[in-house]
């Protein structure tokens, strides 16, 4: 069955240090999303890509990039990570129709100490 | 300022009866508007989408309506079980480019 995942489920990290979190997918979806989540806040976009070596920034984009050298995989990198960067992380990968569901990986919960 | 106000934080319903939730927007014209529900713990998981044309959109026990005037959506849970019980979330789709706006979800208890 196709899926969708994240790697690791779970991660403490110092401020400063610079942190990649994996998504992997196996949909063969050309749009893959990640968000945070945080309370009070709901789900925000962070980066977007629409297919390989196409990436965009979402709402909260700063310290955070991506990169897409293939259809199934959309690492996300903090540069250097700050305790504001502390939550739940999630990855999407949808269609490229519009309007299409999106299909949401199990999430990353990151601590910055 | 652009805003996605679901109408409360937590709803307490008794099962059997239809669970109402309700899906402000200000600031936004979206063309397709989805309901996803999430668990503790749990990505969220789509349920229905509803394209700005359309009134109403029926999927077994759920319902969506959809009010480009009042910019509001609802979404029924009829006849709700225990295991309705999670987290409903909506998002905005302005452009049908797949980039969705979320709400901060209302968490549903169905007490048995």
């Amino acid at each position: 069955d196709a899926e969708i995942t994240q790697s690791p489920r779970h991660k403490i990290t110092e401020t400063g240090r610079q942190v990649t979190l994996a998504c992997h997918q196996t949909w063969n979806h050309n749009n893959m999303f990640w968000y945070r989540q945080d309370l009070g806040h709901g789900l925000r976009l962070i980066h977007y890509s629409y297919g390989v070596q196409d990436t965009n920034k979402g709402e909260v984009s700063d310290g955070y990039s991506v990169s897409r050298s293939n259809t199934e995989d959309l690492p996300l990198t903090l540069e250097s990570a700050a305790s504001s960067q502390t939550s739940v992380y999630f990855c999407a990968s949808s269609e490229s129709g519009p309007g299409s569901e999106q299909f949401f990986g199990p999430g990353t919960r990151l601590t910055v100490l | 300022s652009q805003k996605i106000e679901q109408n409360s934080e937590a709803l307490n319903i008794q099962e059997g009866k239809t669970a109402t939730l309700t899906c402000n927007y200000t600031n936004y014209s979206p063309a397709y508007l989805q309901w996803y529900r999430q668990d503790p713990g749990r990505g969220p998981v789509f349920l229905l989408l509803i394209r700005e044309n359309e009134k109403e959109k029926r999927k077994e026990r759920l319902k969506v309506t959809f009010d480009t005037t009042l910019k509001q959506s609802l979404f029924h849970i009829t006849a709700s079980q225990p295991a309705d019980s999670a987290t409903y979330l909506c998002a905005l789709d302005q452009t049908g480019a797949n980039n969705l706006f979320f709400g901060t979800g209302t968490r549903l208890t169905v007490i048995p």
